[in-house]
């Protein structure tokens, strides 16, 4: 079986600050790792995902995502966040071997980026 | 850029009255997913659909849950008798292939159950 862990409902950061939102992930092979973001009233938009190859990953937005296998995680930065980063983020997960299992999410974190 | 469509934004219905969610997911894409989000949390996953056919359904896709495709363009979720719990987003969403490939979400239809 294949979960997310996003172990934060609430992300608090001042604007200019770095941002980290946590991720971990279980999987019984070797995984494919999402970042969505969701804004109010709105679906879930892609920033950026892992598939192989280098760990750190950029997206869109100035995001990006640094994989670490042995700790089984995918922690979502920026260097300086703005305050039109406030939204709701989700991980998501899929195992390689899984075909075409759907992606499992992540309960979201909420990030608020005070001015 | 392409999206996907989903129709109508807001739909109110009575308890036990059957609800049709519309999508139109982006042209090339094959595969197909229906996913549910209460209150603004967690996102779950309903149902997958490729080559006019249920992949893969999760345990809240029961039998009063069903979808369709009836064309070549439109992908359908159908709730046959509405419960209040049934009240959340529901969100369509279209992948061009398995494995490596994210998804494209449609805006939702927020479905509300009096």
């Amino acid at each position: 079986a294949q979960s997310v862990a996003q172990p934060e409902d609430q992300v608090n950061v001042a604007e200019g600050n770095p941002l980290t939102v946590k991720c971990t992930y279980s999987v019984s092979g070797n995984p494919y790792l999402f970042w969505y973001v969701q804004y109010p009233n709105r679906g879930l938009q892609f920033l950026l995902k892992y598939i192989t190859g280098d760990n750190l990953v950029k997206g869109s937005y100035g995001f990006e995502a640094e994989f670490n296998k042995s700790q089984t995680s995918f922690h979502l930065k920026k260097p300086s966040a703005l305050v039109s980063d406030s939204a709701l983020y989700f991980c998501a997960v899929r195992d390689m071997n899984s075909g075409n299992t759907p992606l499992v999410f992540g309960k979201g974190t909420r990030l608020s980026v005070i001015a | 850029e392409p999206e996907v469509t989903q129709t109508p934004s807001h739909q109110v219905t009575q308890m036990g009255q059957e609800v049709i969610l519309r999508c139109v997911p982006i042209s090339n894409h094959l595969y197909f997913y229906w996913y549910r989000q209460i209150l603004g949390q967690k996102v779950e996953f309903l149902v997958s659909f490729y080559n006019n056919e249920i992949s893969e359904k999760s345990e809240i896709f029961d039998d009063q849950f069903s979808v369709e495709r009836p064309d070549g363009s439109n992908f359908t979720l159908k709730i046959r008798s509405t419960k209040l719990e049934d009240s959340a987003m529901y969100f369509c969403a279209s992948s061009e292939g398995q494995g490596p490939y994210g998804y494209t979400f449609g805006s939702g239809t927020r479905l509300t159950v009096v």
